[in-house]
């Protein structure tokens, strides 16, 4: 299996635009997380998908974030509109379930909103 | 929700030295992993240890879940394993997320 795999690796957008970012889990696992990585924070988690229902998204800063999963191969972090602040490694992590199982993360997406 | 804190968060070696990264959390857990980050970003996955003893080459670790810890032992350090090393726990009967320490950097040099 090629792992879990995000796009783009990097984004430089400007203020105000929208922004999607792109996860492809790896084939059979049934749960999919987003985190983010930043030097104030660490990595936190903004929401994760099991069976492709969300289940928890208390980590999504407001509104402006919102992520789907259509399907069991592929979920989707929008961010509208992008303000500075969002700049940060975004990164996607898929396990057979949630709990009791090894997660692993894919290559993640560099984000630079000016 | 449950903490975990990382020891020592620098970590400066020569080449050929041992070295012992710590994780404490503060409670129970279901799981626990060990990553490393390198230096281009990516997250590799060490361990899935959430007990007990692993050992993968120049690696091992030991989580001693009654009392709430997880060492890493790096044998033999090269350069290439220069980094940030990173505990990610799971709490038990809690939200099923991982939960990131801050994270050890680790610096090898020649």
């Amino acid at each position: 299996d090629a792992g879990v795999i995000q796009s783009p690796r990097h984004e430089v957008t400007e203020m105000g635009q929208e922004v999607t970012l792109r996860c492809k889990p790896i084939s059979g696992h049934n749960s999919l997380f987003w985190y983010r990585q930043t030097m104030m924070r660490g990595l936190e988690l903004l929401i994760y998908f099991n069976n492709n229902v969300p289940i928890d998204d208390s980590g999504m800063p407001e509104d402006r974030f919102s992520a789907k999963m259509p399907n069991a191969s592929f979920s989707t972090l929008k961010i509208q509109p992008s303000e500075p602040r969002d700049s940060a490694v975004y990164f996607c992590a898929s396990s057979l379930e949630a709990g009791y199982t090894e997660a692993f993360f894919g290559q993640g997406t560099r984000l630079t909103v000016v | 929700g449950i903490q975990v804190e990382q020891s020592p968060p620098d970590l400066i070696l020569q080449e050929g030295a041992n070295s012992t990264l710590r994780c404490n959390f503060s409670d129970s857990v279901n799981n626990l992993q060990w990553f490393h980050q390198n230096p281009w970003g990516q997250l590799i996955n060490l361990f899935y240890i959430p007990s007990g003893t692993k050992q993968n080459g120049r690696l091992s670790a030991t989580t001693v879940a009654t009392e709430r810890y997880s060492l890493l032992y790096i044998s033999s350090s090269q350069t290439t394993d220069s980094g940030v090393y990173f505990c990610a726990v799971e709490q038990d009967q809690g939200a099923q997320k991982l939960v990131f320490g801050q994270g050890t950097r680790l610096t090898i040099n020649p």
